[in-house]
């Protein structure tokens, strides 16, 4: 298992149009997580997954966001209409959590979106 | 806004010094973690306490936890130019961790 991948790495995307994110976590993990970073700010909680279900959405997740995780593997991030306040780095990150144990999450590098 | 704040928002030093971050938070975790990130590159998980921890060293880490007063500190002993990096502290309630907006920490050799 290589980590958690991302892709793209980086989009550029004129106004209005929509873009898909796709992140692949480790694989023994059952969480998922998507997170938002603007420049010198850390990371903020857009919505999680366990397995296949969405367990929570931020309210910042205004309704061009959606977030899918088919089948429990993969995740896509779809952002449709997209506005300039949109540009940032989405992260993904993936953990194992059961009970009391969670040991921290890992995180792939990263999508940074561009919207012109 | 973030649950978590760390302290100070920016921290330079030379090589071989101490370099000593702070993150205070205000309600009931269950526990912290400490991430550290290169410019534009995802974070890396440090180390993680819990709630009913008070200490934990990892390496030239050391992670204190003081849940009466909300906060925990992150010390990076006998630092390399390469611990230059932005640091974040997450607060983990209700299954999904908060962050802070981080301490940028340059380390000059």
């Amino acid at each position: 298992d290589t980590g958690v991948s991302q892709d793209p790495r980086h989009k550029i995307t004129k106004r209005g149009q929509n873009v898909t994110f796709r992140c692949d976590p480790i694989s023994e993990h059952n969480r998922l997580y998507w997170y938002r970073q603007t420049l010198g700010q850390g990371p903020e909680f857009l919505t999680y997954f366990q397995n296949e279900a969405q367990l929570e959405k931020s309210r910042l997740l205004s309704d061009r966001f959606s977030a899918e995780r088919p089948k429990g593997s993969f995740s896509t991030l779809e952002i449709q209409r997209t506005e300039q306040g949109d540009s940032a780095m989405y992260l993904c990150a993936s953990s194992f959590r059961t009970g009391e144990g969670f040991y921290g999450y890992t995180f792939g590098s990263g999508t940074r979106l561009t919207v012109v | 806004s973030q649950q978590g704040e760390e302290d100070p928002q920016a921290l330079s030093i030379q090589e071989g010094e101490n370099a000593t971050m702070n993150c205070s938070y205000k309600t009931s975790i269950n526990n912290l973690q400490w991430y550290r990130q290169n410019s534009g590159r995802g974070l890396v998980h440090l180390i993680l306490i819990r709630s009913n921890e008070r200490e934990k060293h990892s390496g030239r880490l050391r992670v204190t936890l003081d849940t009466s007063k909300k906060s925990s500190s992150l010390l990076i002993t006998a630092s390399r130019a390469a611990d230059t990096a932005s640091y974040f502290c997450a607060t983990d309630r209700g299954g999904k961790s908060t962050f802070g907006d981080g301490t940028t920490l340059t380390v000059k050799p």
